[in-house]
């Protein structure tokens, strides 16, 4: 069975200090694809960054970067420079390739100290 | 389109009612996807549509829960005689099924809540 797991309920960052969620996921297929989903309280989920299970380099987009250890399953978020706005929901999920099913995990709430 | 819409942002129906839930996905996006998320809950997969293949619904909770999609776009999810732990928001997602990334792009939800 295909599983993700959030443990931090909750954490707190200092305005412009980086911050790390993390992810472990468990399948038995070789090939899958990661992702990560900020929730604000609007309550839109917004697409944040994708590592794919075969990509060799981490992913990067603009202050979101995913530290993925394929050994480990863990495919940990890291925003740098923390900003007021990331206060927010954030999920993390996983697709394998040939299934149809996305699996979310329980989320963890971010907020941002000024 | 510019984005994933879904409409009524918000509904208030009585217990036994049934609700009709609509979704517009983006334009040219082949897959779509309901999801349900109960408060403090990350999100519980209902239904799968792609292209013209038959939908997955192995995530649907009951035979209550319906979904179809027409023409390869919009979307409806019907709930029949609803119940109050029906009362979550549903959202809606779609992608442009490409091999490996399928990012999903959603919608704003619509707020169920049953009295």
């Amino acid at each position: 069975a295909q599983k993700i797991t959030q443990t931090q309920p909750g954490m707190f960052v200092q305005e412009k200090e980086a911050v790390t969620l993390d992810c472990t996921y468990d399948t038995s297929d070789p090939s899958y694809g990661l992702f990560w989903y900020k929730q604000p309280s609007s309550g839109e989920m917004i697409f944040l960054i994708y590592q794919g299970s075969y990509d060799q380099q981490n992913a990067t987009e603009g202050r979101y970067s995913l530290n993925f250890q394929k050994a480990r399953k863990s495919a940990n978020l890291v925003i740098s420079a923390s900003q007021l706005g990331d206060s927010a929901m954030y999920f993390c999920a996983m697709r394998r390739h040939t299934g149809n099913q996305f699996y979310f995990g329980t989320g963890t709430s971010l907020t941002v100290i000024p | 389109g510019a984005g994933v819409s879904q409409s009524p942002s918000n509904k208030v129906t009585e217990k036994g009612k049934d609700v009709e839930l609509r979704c517009d996905p983006i334009s040219g996006h082949t897959a779509l996807y309901w999801y349900r998320q109960s408060l403090g809950q990350g999100l519980e997969f209902l239904i799968y549509f792609q292209g013209n293949s038959a939908p997955d619904k192995s995530g649907l909770p009951s035979d209550r829960f319906s979904a179809e999609r027409t023409g390869g776009s919009v979307s409806t999810l019907t709930i029949q005689r609803t119940q109050q732990e029906d009362s979550a928001v549903y959202l809606c997602a779609s992608s442009f099924r490409l091999a490996g990334t399928d990012t999903q792009y959603f919608g704003p939800g619509t707020r169920l809540t049953v009295l």
